[in-house]
């Protein structure tokens, strides 16, 4: 079956854009999870939803990021006023529940701030 | 809290020959851990994980992982391994029962 999908694949933006990289997860996947892959910081947790509910929001970087989850499926995680400094590969995860103890990942957004 | 590390960034081997990537962890509970393994170009895979039970756990792709409280270590062997095995191998841990921590990685190089 399909696996979680991830677009843009590669995303290049100036200094100071707003971008917008989506996840689909597997269908029927009640649960989703965004993660940063940066040379410096690792992989680093950034945000999980149940549903359409992002309970813990504690690992966004800063106010600059968000994410939203609607019907379940789709999420958008949204950088505001892009810094160089958000250069990374953005992983998005799923699983069909919250303690299913397995996080089926995509193949990332590879976003480049010049 | 709970931290993972990797006590190898980069770990040549040749083909064929056994291959061991370390992992430690610091957590004050028995920890949920996991070895995900990411080809160039891809997203992460997971190999292998540790919930509770056996302390050797078997995993995909000939790979095994042994959970050894006492060290607080979570290895991962094969004991051949192939060209095909080059990869990015990460050690993960389980945060707060959604997130994962994730070790540095350990970047596996197999020449024939």
């Amino acid at each position: 079956g399909a696996g979680v999908s991830q677009s843009p694949s590669n995303k290049v933006t100036e200094k100071g854009k707003d971008v917008e990289l989506r996840c689909d997860p597997i269908s029927g996947h009640t649960a989703l999870y965004w993660y940063r892959q940066s040379l410096g910081q690792g992989l680093e947790f950034l945000i999980y939803f149940q549903g359409n509910s992002a309970p813990d929001k504690s690992g966004l970087p800063s106010d600059r990021f968000s994410a939203e989850r609607t019907g379940g499926s789709v999420s958008t995680l949204t950088i505001q006023r892009t810094q160089q400094e958000d250069s990374a590969v953005y992983l998005c995860a799923s699983s069909p529940r919250l303690d299913y103890n397995e996080q089926f990942f995509g193949p990332g957004t590879r976003l480049t701030v010049l | 809290a709970q931290s993972v590390t990797q006590l190898d960034s980069q770990v040549p081997v040749f083909e064929e020959a056994p291959v061991e990537l370390r992992c430690n962890y610091s957590s004050s509970v028995p920890p949920y851990l996991f070895w995900y393994v990411q080809y160039p170009n891809q997203g992460l895979q997971l190999l292998l994980k540790y919930l509770s039970g056996s302390t050797l756990v078997k995993g995909i792709n000939g790979f095994e992982a042994e959970f050894n409280k006492s060290q607080t270590s979570f290895h991962l062997r094969k004991p051949s391994v192939h060209i095909s095995d080059t990869a990015e191998y990460f050690c993960a841990v389980d945060l707060s029962g959604y997130a994962l921590n994730f070790g540095k990685g350990t970047s596996l190089l197999v020449t024939p």
